[in-house]
């Protein structure tokens, strides 16, 4: 089992709507929890991370962690279609530590 | 503007020729990282360093090398590449001191795609 999974996608919206994007993990040891963005033929960029359960919110964007049921969570409202990219989920332990990413959930967001 | 830079792009290159992929942080980073990114598999880790001559194994180890002479560049080399290596490169670095990196804020480079024939 990968201690990371998300659903690969794609994932096709209409500009506008509010996306959610998900991710499981497997190791309960996780205390930080990220969200990259990475553009075709780009390296991942940082959108978001939080530290524990809860929610954070930046703009447009929410991230949301459930440790009880090991559930991360992106929300994108007013979607657009700069938001097409893929979107990493990643976990860590402690900020000295190895970085677990899932494969990526690729979003097209329609004109 | 802070960054991490990777040369070359793109390379083409045939089983058994060494390379070599350079990675540069200008951001005064103590921790760098390399990872390759496969379909379905997501982003796995190559090699780190947390310091100036300091390189640790990541999960797929197996045919790369690496060094870190400098703080700002770790790159990438391939003794003997094969075709299981072809692969999407990316190097990448945070902030810190010694093993107390910020690893929840990596920065990574444009990457670098691999293809060994």
């Amino acid at each position: 089992q990968k201690e990371v999974e998300q659903d690969p996608g794609p994932l096709s919206v209409p500009e506008g709507a509010i996306v959610s994007l998900n991710c499981t993990y497997s190791n309960s040891a996780f205390q930080y929890f990220m969200w990259y963005r990475q553009y075709s033929r780009k390296g991942p960029e940082l959108l978001m991370y939080t530290y524990s359960s809860g929610n954070k919110e930046d703009g447009r964007f929410t991230a949301q962690v459930d440790k009880s049921s090991k559930y991360i969570s992106l929300f994108i409202r007013d979607s657009q279609p700069s938001d097409s990219a893929t979107y990493l989920c990643a976990g860590l332990k402690t900020s000295y530590d190895k970085v677990i990413f899932g494969p990526g959930t690729s979003l097209s967001v329609i004109p | 503007e802070a960054q991490v830079t990777q040369n070359p792009r793109y390379l083409i290159t045939v089983t058994g020729k060494k390379l070599t992929v350079t990675c540069s942080q200008n951001m005064n980073h103590e921790y760098m990282s390399w990872y390759r990114q496969d379909p379905g598999l997501g982003l796995r880790q190559i090699y780190y360093s947390m310091n100036v001559e300091v390189t640790d194994k990541g999960d797929v180890p197996e045919g790369y090398k690496v060094s870190r002479k400098e703080k700002r560049n770790f790159p990438l080399i391939l003794e003997s590449p094969s075709p299981n290596q072809t692969s999407l490169y990316f190097c990448a670095s945070s902030g810190g001191q010694g093993r107390r990196a910020t690893n929840e804020k990596l920065f990574f480079g444009s990457g670098t795609q691999l293809s060994v024939l």
